[in-house]
């Protein structure tokens, strides 16, 4: 009865390679993130979506693409690792209501690139 | 664009012992505040939130915390602190104009609860 579940929970890979983390939630909600965790346990956002609009923070490398098959799920796509992406990755939702703004978080998913 | 400071990075406590820990965010408009706990190797709990009413929230396991408008701040609280608190805690802080985009996060408080 997960309500914000990602897979996998732990990603190894090379420097170069093409990886996705996937994301679903069974809320209902109408928008989905994904936050990046830093070594430092530094949390920001990297995109936030719903069906009428993504918005990307503007540091995020292009690298980076959020794709999202339906409103359920919002999945990460990675291209062209880079040590610097090594980070757990969170994704979470929450309904769009004005007035009722909080998030719901997965369980992370830890990527280390080698 | 709103911002968030957390005071304490590494905060180290005893049992019993009373816990305030300092948020403050500096934003032009209304605000929602959020306190989440991290604890070892898991993910993002809401411990509380405030979005508008009474200025002084209370939340899951014994916190609380108070909105303070006119210093920009959202303290968070407890009387008395056990082991099992020992968790990395984040404020965060989000504009009440609805539209998609997410929270902001401060740093992070490390707090270590000794046994």
């Amino acid at each position: 009865d997960t309500a914000v579940s990602q897979t996998p929970k732990y990603l190894v890979t090379q420097m170069g390679n093409d990886k996705s983390i996937k994301c679903e939630q069974n809320l209902g909600h109408d928008t989905m993130y994904w936050y990046k965790q830093d070594s430092k346990k530094f949390l920001k956002i990297m995109f936030s979506y719903n069906n009428k609009e993504l918005i990307i923070n503007e540091t995020v490398p292009n690298r980076f693409s959020p794709k999202s098959p339906d409103k359920a799920h919002l999945n990460l796509h990675i291209n062209s690792l880079e040590l610097g992406d090594s980070a757990v990755y969170f994704c979470a939702s929450s309904p769009l209501q004005a007035g009722y703004l909080e998030a719901f978080f997965g369980q992370g998913t830890r990527l280390t690139v080698v | 664009a709103q911002s968030v400071s957390q005071h304490n990075h590494h905060v180290i406590l005893s049992e019993a012992a009373s816990l305030e820990l300092g948020c403050n965010y500096s934003y032009g408009g209304t605000v929602n505040l959020f306190w989440y706990v991290q604890y070892p190797g898991q993910h993002l709990q809401l411990l509380l939130k405030y979005f508008s009413g009474d200025p002084l929230v209370k939340g899951i396991k014994g916190f609380e915390a108070e909105f303070i408008k006119s210093k920009f701040s959202f303290n968070l609280r407890k009387p008395s602190v056990q082991w099992s608190d020992t968790a990395e805690y984040f404020c965060a802080v989000k504009s009440t104009g609805g539209g998609a985009d997410g929270l902001t996060f401060g740093k992070g408080t490390h707090l270590i609860i000794q046994p």
